[in-house]
């Protein structure tokens, strides 16, 4: 069973940010949150993990609420190539094989 | 540096032949997993192996398939008597330490396994 919950797709307009949620209720205190994508017919490629603290780099930027139940990825500019399946995945054990279940992802169409 | 490879990128076989998929890790990377997805669905996990320790085979749908790593680097993952319900792309990622650990883990093209 996937830990977290996404919605199935989402639409955003070239140019704009784009803003995924993820809910991960049951995540516990040492726990790292996930953000991979996969563009059609490619390997998922990572985006951008946090523990608790906001977390920004090159690609995204990624806001954990304080409760750390949820989570946002926002894509500052999303350009047409952005278009992809998003997932969080939440580990909900160290090490091991638990929490490595990907769910179905938010499918990010982005629209010219 | 080079990434994850995985042969062959596409593999059409017979319904009851064996099937092998191969991973090139990262070098140097100790954790490595195999996925499987399924026409329009995410990614189901099936086995994992971290350096010398004995895999988590957990995922594994059946006793037809199996996987090796050996010399703790390149991996293969084999399936005996193929049926058309394994007809999926099978993903292999590497992490240089258990993946969730403050560290991510980096995935392969895949290898997309057509059973007919």
């Amino acid at each position: 069973d996937a830990k977290t919950t996404q919605p199935t797709s989402m639409d955003c307009a070239e140019g704009r940010a784009a803003n995924l949620p993820c809910n991960h209720s049951t995540i516990s205190g040492n726990e790292y949150v996930y953000w991979y994508r996969q563009i059609h017919s490619q390997g998922p490629q990572y985006i951008i993990h946090g523990l608790k603290n906001n977390e920004t780099n090159e690609m995204a930027s990624l806001i954990i609420t304080e409760d750390r139940k949820s989570s946002t990825l926002i894509l500052p500019h999303a350009t047409l190539r952005d278009t992809a399946v998003y997932y969080c995945i939440v580990r909900v054990k160290g090490g091991g094989a638990d929490g490595l279940t990907f769910g179905k992802g938010t499918h990010l169409i982005i629209q010219p | 540096g080079a990434g994850v490879s995985q042969s062959p990128s596409n593999k059409v076989t017979e319904k009851g032949k064996d099937v092998e998929l191969r991973c090139d890790p990262i070098s140097g990377h100790t954790a490595l997993y195999w996925y499987r997805q399924s026409l329009g669905q995410g990614l189901e996990f099936l086995i994992y192996f971290q350096g010398n320790s004995a895999p988590d085979k957990s995922g594994l749908p059946s006793d037809r398939f199996s996987a090796e790593r050996t010399g703790g680097s390149v991996s293969t993952l084999t399936i005996q008597r193929t049926q058309q319900e394994d007809s999926a792309v099978y993903l292999c990622a590497s992490s240089p330490h258990p993946w969730g650990m403050n560290t991510e883990a980096f995935f392969g093209q895949g290898t997309r396994l057509t059973v007919v």
